[in-house]
């Protein structure tokens, strides 16, 4: 089974500054992707970014970024030059790629704060 | 861009009696979803619906639940005799099989409240 672990509840940040969001997982699969998705107040779930397991280079959207350390098993996320906008629920998730249906297992969350 | 759409967004009931929650997919993708978060509480998946047939279902999803895709556009998930532990936000996705890290496309929600 996978899990996925956000150990952060809440994080906040000065607009216009830098976050890291973590995350850390578990999983027996070699193939994998890792997702971060962003779920403002009574809004859908949007996805930010994804991060394929067999890649090494990190992936980047713009302001966000992650760092994928494999080996710690953990996907940590960045937001860069932070906007009111961003403020969210941040959800980290991976999906197993093996069998044929390709189910989401998702952290708890972090709610993040962006002040002016 | 297309999205998935769910109603109702909030829908109140008596424990005991059945309930139906509507979503309605991306009209191309293939591979349609069910989640539920209770509050405080992570996203938690109940079920994979793919080629008009359960692909894979969680420990949750028990013989209250059932799913149908009845006429190619909607996709809806049915309780049956609902519980008060059945309170929580449902999600709805789904996801266009183009390749493997294709991620999935997730309504607003649902919420459900049992009384």
């Amino acid at each position: 089974a996978q899990t996925v672990t956000q150990s952060q509840p809440e994080m906040s940040v000065q607009e216009a500054e830098t976050v890291t969001l973590s995350c850390t997982y578990d999983t027996s699969e070699s193939d994998y992707y890792l997702f971060w998705y962003k779920q403002p107040p009574s809004r859908q779930m949007i996805l930010v970014i994804r991060q394929e397991a067999y890649k090494q280079q990190n992936a980047t959207e713009n302001r966000f970024s992650v760092n994928f350390q494999k080996a710690a098993k953990s996907f940590s996320l960045k937001i860069s030059d932070s906007q009111l906008g961003d403020a969210a629920m941040y959800f980290c998730a991976i999906m197993d790629s093996g069998g044929s249906n390709y189910k989401l297992t998702f952290g708890k969350g972090t709610l993040l704060t962006v002040n002016p | 861009e297309p999205e998935v759409t769910q109603t109702p967004s909030h829908q109140v009931t008596q424990m005991g009696q059945e309930v139906i929650l509507r979503c309605v997919p991306i009209s191309n993708h293939l591979y349609f979803y069910w989640y539920r978060q209770i509050l405080g509480q992570k996203v938690e998946f109940l079920v994979s619906f793919y080629n008009n047939e359960i692909s894979e279902k969680s420990e949750i999803f028990d013989d209250q639940f059932s799913v149908e895709r009845p006429d190619g556009s909607n996709f809806t998930l049915k309780i049956r005799s609902t519980k008060l532990e059945d309170s929580a936000m449902y999600f709805c996705a789904s996801r266009l099989p183009r390749d493997r890290g294709q991620p999935q496309h997730f309504g607003d929600g649902t919420r459900l409240s049992i009384l």
